[in-house]
């Protein structure tokens, strides 16, 4: 079974609107965290937001937040007043026991001016 | 503040040559991995290691060796190169673990190498 699923392969977005990108997430491990990392067309895998299993409250790091919804498996990445350079892949990944990363497929993101 | 140094950044290989991605990382962190990123696709771990002298196999292992002699380097070995490992190839690392709780083991990732297989 996947351990991460990003069921959006491509999404669009106007500049200066809000977007939301999918992910789901499979584990038996109590203790986990949940990351977002951006990969703009130049290659580099860029941190964005964490998320931790027992944080209370969801993440928030400038204008990425994380909508965590823990029962159901959900850990999705909000993006505010979107801007021409968050044009990029969206990579979800877990972090869980052993300290293995494991990542989705990736949501490759456009955004229109 | 190098952070994860990669070497090399291209290299085009013939089918059966050997080859050995090189990984050095200056954050003094236990946890090194290696994934490879197929196109279009996400990241697959290969090898990870939790300190020196101790690695493990990650989801894709086959055709692919590590060793970690010292905490810094983390060289991925290919020995017999196939169409199949065509791909960019990702060292990464991340401090101690901290799952769960408020704080990231953020992984920082090298720059990259793309590895083409003829």
């Amino acid at each position: 079974a996947q351990k991460i699923t990003q069921t959006q392969p491509g999404m669009f977005v106007q500049e200066k609107e809000a977007v939301t990108l999918d992910c789901t997430y499979d584990t038996s491990d109590p203790s986990y965290g949940l990351f977002w990392y951006k990969q703009p067309s130049s290659g580099e895998m860029i941190f964005l937001i964490y998320q931790g299993s027992y944080d209370q409250q969801n993440a928030t790091e400038g204008r990425y937040s994380l909508n965590f919804q823990k029962a159901r498996k959900s850990a999705n990445l909000v993006i505010s007043a979107s801007q021409l350079g968050d044009s990029a892949m969206y990579f979800c990944a877990i972090q869980e026991a052993g300290n293995q990363f494991y990542f989705g497929t990736g949501t490759s993101l456009t955004v229109i001016p | 503040n190098a952070g994860v140094t990669q070497t090399p950044k291209f290299r085009i290989l013939k089918i059966g040559q050997s080859m050995t991605l090189q990984c050095t990382q200056d954050m003094n962190h236990n946890y090194m991995y290696w994934y490879r990123q197929d196109p279009g696709m996400g990241l697959k771990l290969i090898y990870y290691s939790v300190g020196a002298g101790i690695t493990d196999k990650g989801e894709v292992p086959n055709g692919y060796n590590v060793s970690r002699s010292t905490t810094e380097d983390f060289p991925l070995r290919l020995e017999l190169a196939a169409p199949s490992q065509t791909s960019v190839y990702f060292c990464a690392s991340s401090s101690a673990v901290r799952r769960g709780a408020t704080g990231a083991n953020v992984l920082t990732f090298g720059a990259g190498s793309r590895l083409t297989v003829l």
